[in-house]
């Protein structure tokens, strides 16, 4: 079984566009993590929920709004999409926020704007 | 400028040499995490150090963390193929923050 899953592997879509990315773990972790990996591979935090609270918001465009419905579940919506978003999307998740805890990483969205 | 900087950039070395990658903090780091991605596929968890001169091993890759916790390195011992990807090192800043950071990474291959 998949531990971290995310869907769409693969978005290819144009600017203006308003897309989601969804991720799911079935690890009953209480914490989830959305990463964004730009070109030259620099892996940087965004979101961060516990417990489908809101624990980190790192600088992003209000433009990106995550969405927790459940522990399971963290949902990245980005709306008005443009070129520099294109990147690959990690979604994470642990048991707890601490820095003992391990992160366990889906497969990763490569999204395209053109 | 980089929190968590890796070296080298790349790496490319022959089948069955051994290689070590740093990540190196200008802070005390709280957690030193490694993974490794495959080439166009997601981040494998590789090992997690938290205390001053720990050592890890996993198959045929080690890590270590110094005394003052701001410097890792990953050993790999006789390479192979499949150790090719993009290694990153990664940290917790300050405890209570969540605030994680991640290595530049180091991209490797393995000449068969």
């Amino acid at each position: 079984d998949t531990a971290v899953s995310q869907t769409p592997k693969y978005l290819v879509t144009q600017m203006g566009n308003d897309k989601s990315i969804k991720c799911e773990q079935n690890l009953g972790h209480d914490t989830m993590y959305w990463y964004k990996q730009d070109s030259k591979k620099f892996l940087k935090i965004m979101f961060s929920y516990n417990n489908k609270e809101l624990i980190i918001n790192e600088t992003v465009p209000n433009r990106f709004s995550p969405k927790s419905p459940d522990k399971a579940h963290l949902n990245l919506h980005i709306n008005s999409l443009e070129l520099g978003d294109s990147a690959v999307y990690f979604c994470a998740s642990s048991q707890g926020t601490g820095y003992q805890e391990t992160q366990y990483f889906g497969p990763g969205t490569r999204l395209l704007v053109l | 400028s980089q929190e968590l900087e890796q070296s080298p950039q790349s790496l490319i070395v022959q089948e069955g040499k051994n290689l070590t990658i740093n990540c190196t903090s200008s802070k005390t780091l709280y957690g030193l995490y490694w993974y490794k991605q495959k080439y166009g596929e997601g981040l494998i968890f590789l090992m997690m150090l938290q205390k001053g001169g720990e050592e890890k091993s996993h198959e045929k890759i080690t890590a270590k963390l110094d005394e003052k916790k701001q410097q890792s390195s990953l050993h790999i011992t006789a390479s192979q193929p499949s150790h090719a990807g993009i290694y990153l090192c990664g940290a917790e800043l300050p405890s209570g923050t969540y605030k994680y950071i991640f290595g530049t990474g180091t991209r490797l291959k393995v000449l068969a």
